[in-house]
């Protein structure tokens, strides 16, 4: 079956600095990913839309100069948090569609100290 | 937008009951999907649902997918300590093309 692979599975970083999660599809190709992020006893809460070539397409209230996004191939798209603070500490989780439905990467556990 | 109200919020069952959870929503969906998600990972696939009435098991889970296609409901049998997890539905009803999710059942199961 599609396989979606994430990195890395938990990141602790410090205030002011930028933090980069990879998504990769490892047996399909996915011109589309998407970027959740989910608090704590909360559902999936999608933040942005990652297109192949393209610019992404964040929801509201989303900062996309916070939250950068590249998705450079079919198989790759990339979560750069930027200058984080302790309030972005959650868990981004990414997600890629392919014919047999929806993949999810296994989680980025993101702490901001 | 679309939304799914998923219910119960949580479930305290003792190992070896069966389990039922459901998942409505005011709009049709074509698709229905339940997933499972255990503590620090990413959501897993479990049963995907095409077609209005269909009915779909997978091991001790069964779903079914709602004749008005507006709601879907998964059952789990003999429940195992290893069933515990939170189980969210889901639907391709974003504007991006994206998954909704229902908030999700978090199941506990007593050994």
């Amino acid at each position: 079956g599609a396989v979606v692979s994430q990195h890395p599975s938990r990141v602790i970083c410090k205030s002011g600095t930028s933090v980069k999660i990879e998504c990769r599809s490892l047996d399909f190709q996915a011109t589309t990913m998407f970027w959740y992020r989910q608090f704590p006893k909360q559902s999936l809460m999608l933040m942005a839309t990652s297109n192949e070539g393209s610019k992404a397409t964040y929801e509201q209230g989303v900062e996309k100069d916070k939250f950068l996004i590249n998705h450079a191939s079919l198989t790759l798209s990339t979560l750069t948090v930027t200058s984080a603070h302790p309030e972005d500490s959650s868990f981004y989780i990414c997600s890629a569609s392919e014919d047999y439905g929806y993949t999810f990467g296994s989680g980025t556990r993101l702490t901001v100290v | 937008g679309q939304q799914l109200n998923q219910s119960p919020q949580s479930m305290f069952i003792q190992e070896g009951e069966d389990v039922s959870m459901n998942c409505t929503s005011s709009s049709i969906f074509n698709t229905w999907l339940w997933y499972k998600q255990d503590p620090g990972e990413g959501p897993v696939l479990l049963i995907a649902l095409y077609k209005a009435g269909e009915l779909t098991s997978n091991g001790r889970l069964t779903a079914q997918f709602g004749i008005t296609r507006k709601d879907s409901f998964l059952n789990i049998s003999a429940s195992i300590p290893s069933d515990v997890g939170i189980y969210f539905c889901a639907g391709p009803g974003g504007s991006q093309g994206n998954l909704i999710f229902g908030k999700g059942t978090k199941l506990s199961v007593k050994p």
